[in-house]
């Protein structure tokens, strides 16, 4: 069965870093994209970037560009999501999904579980 | 690309037909667009990829259609699990997601 694993739950103060993970298990993960998608609390899913585990070829939505680090470990088959400095309004869940592109199509699935990320003093 | 749905909100009741718009600002390959379904506390599910094919598992009373900028999801007999968001994607540079329509019992 292909899965998408993410870590657990995060609590943090602002201004302290974070590093979030989706581990993929049923598949080759070197070969398939894994994006994040942010889901603010009551909002919709933004996509936040993409990365390619076999040779980390990464690419991020202008509106998250500067502000998070995306990354993979293709020997342990996660993929992570990276904060430096926490603000209040990266409280969310964050889900990590797997490209589909077989020929002209393009498509998400599976999704992880997501990771609920607060951020408050 | 911005994609806009409609409606919002949507309120009918089992048995009904649920037909939810995704319009999107420029033209998108039908081969890029693709439906999710959320429910409360989950991570969204595949329901509908290249615009009009269902994913693995997906029952036939969903369905997808469309093109150029207008794109349709249709529910021929809503069953009590269809409650629930209903995301449009397209898969053009950035990727973007509709903003959501609520499907909710009438």
């Amino acid at each position: 069965e292909v899965q998408l694993v993410q870590s657990g739950a995060e609590v943090k103060k602002p201004g302290e870093s974070l590093k979030i993970s989706c581990k993929g298990s049923g598949y080759s993960f070197t070969n398939y994209w894994i994006a994040w998608v942010r889901q603010m609390p009551g909002k919709g899913l933004e996509w936040m970037g993409i990365i390619y585990p076999g040779d980390s070829d990464t690419r991020y939505s202008p509106s998250f560009q500067g502000q998070v680090t995306i990354s993979a470990d293709k020997s342990i088959s996660t993929a992570y999501l990276q904060w430096s400095s926490l603000k209040a309004s990266d409280t969310a869940i964050y889900y990590c999904a797997r490209l589909i592109s077989p020929s002209d199509i393009r498509y998400f699935d599976p999704w992880g579980q997501g990771t609920l990320v607060t951020v408050s003093s | 690309i911005v994609l806009t749905q409609s409606p919002g909100t949507l309120s009918l009741s089992p048995g009904e037909r649920a037909t939810l718009s995704c319009r999107a600002s420029q033209s998108v390959s039908s081969s890029y667009v693709a439906w999710y379904q959320q429910k409360p506390g989950q991570a969204p599910r595949l329901l509908i990829y290249g615009a009009s094919n269902r994913a693995t598992g997906i029952s036939d009373r969903f369905s997808g259609s469309g093109s150029a900028t207008d794109f349709t999801l249709t529910i021929s007999r809503l069953e009590p699990e269809d409650f629930a968001v209903y995301y449009c994607h397209q898969y053009g540079s950035p990727y973007t997601f509709g903003q959501g329509t609520k499907l909710e019992i009438k």
